[in-house]
């Protein structure tokens, strides 16, 4: 079946630090994967995708590469803000079926000046 | 603006009485889905519709009705809600259902409290 595993939270990190949040995934087919971010109150907005392997998505200073080899896709950034607070969630879809998505936990994210 | 609309944005019922909660999305996508959000549970998805007239059960369907009658609109329905049903829901649409790689954009939130 398709799962996501999500890294643990919450993370605390000082402003201009380096972030990494881990995910991994399993899928019967080929997927496309995504994180997607919910900032407090709101909706979930996608932050970033990648449709086939080694591609990079990338989107206000965040990358994540899909790896097939490691089944992995995870976020990194090189220097976080404070209004990069937030809760991040790592995601895949089915290419062909596409019918739902399959998210992680989710990763709370807390940013201090 | 491009957006996918849910209300009420926050309810407090009791056991037993019947809610509808609305949605509605501006950009003529076929696809809608329902999902709650738990704690340690991340997201999941409770029903899809890949067009009008067209649903189907996601994973955590128990308690739960909906209707696709306008392509726009997908209310979800607590025909009698139960404590266990205390969550926070997002509805969400996509372009078409087939079509992995497409995003899928949410509502705001509906935070539901049963007493």
């Amino acid at each position: 079946g398709n799962s996501v595993t999500q890294m643990e939270g919450p993370v605390t990190l000082s402003e201009e630090a380096f972030l990494t949040i881990n995910c991994t995934y399993t899928a019967t087919g080929y997927p496309s994967l995504f994180w997607y971010v919910q900032y407090p109150g709101e909706g979930l907005q996608l932050l970033l995708k990648a449709t086939k392997a080694d591609d990079k998505g990338s989107n206000k200073g965040f990358e994540a590469t899909y790896r097939k080899e490691t089944t992995s896709f995870h976020l990194e950034k090189g220097s976080v803000q404070v209004s990069d607070s937030a809760v991040y969630f790592c995601a895949l879809s089915e290419k062909v079926t596409g019918n739902q998505f399959y998210f992680g936990t989710g990763t709370s994210l807390t940013v201090i000046p | 603006e491009a957006q996918v609309t849910q209300n009420p944005r926050y309810l407090i019922t009791v056991t037993g009485k019947k809610l509808t909660v609305t949605c509605s999305q501006n950009m003529n996508h076929e696809y809608m889905s329902w999902y709650r959000q738990d704690p340690g549970l991340g997201l999941r998805q409770i029903y899809y519709s890949m067009n009008v007239e067209v649903t189907d059960k996601g994973d955590v369907p128990e308690g739960y009705k909906v209707s696709r009658k306008e392509k726009r609109n997908f209310p979800l329905i607590l025909e009698s809600p139960s404590p266990n049903q205390t969550s926070l829901y997002f509805c969400a649409s996509r372009l078409r259902q087939g079509i992995g790689n497409t995003e899928a954009f949410f509502g705001q939130g509906t935070r539901l409290t049963v007493v």
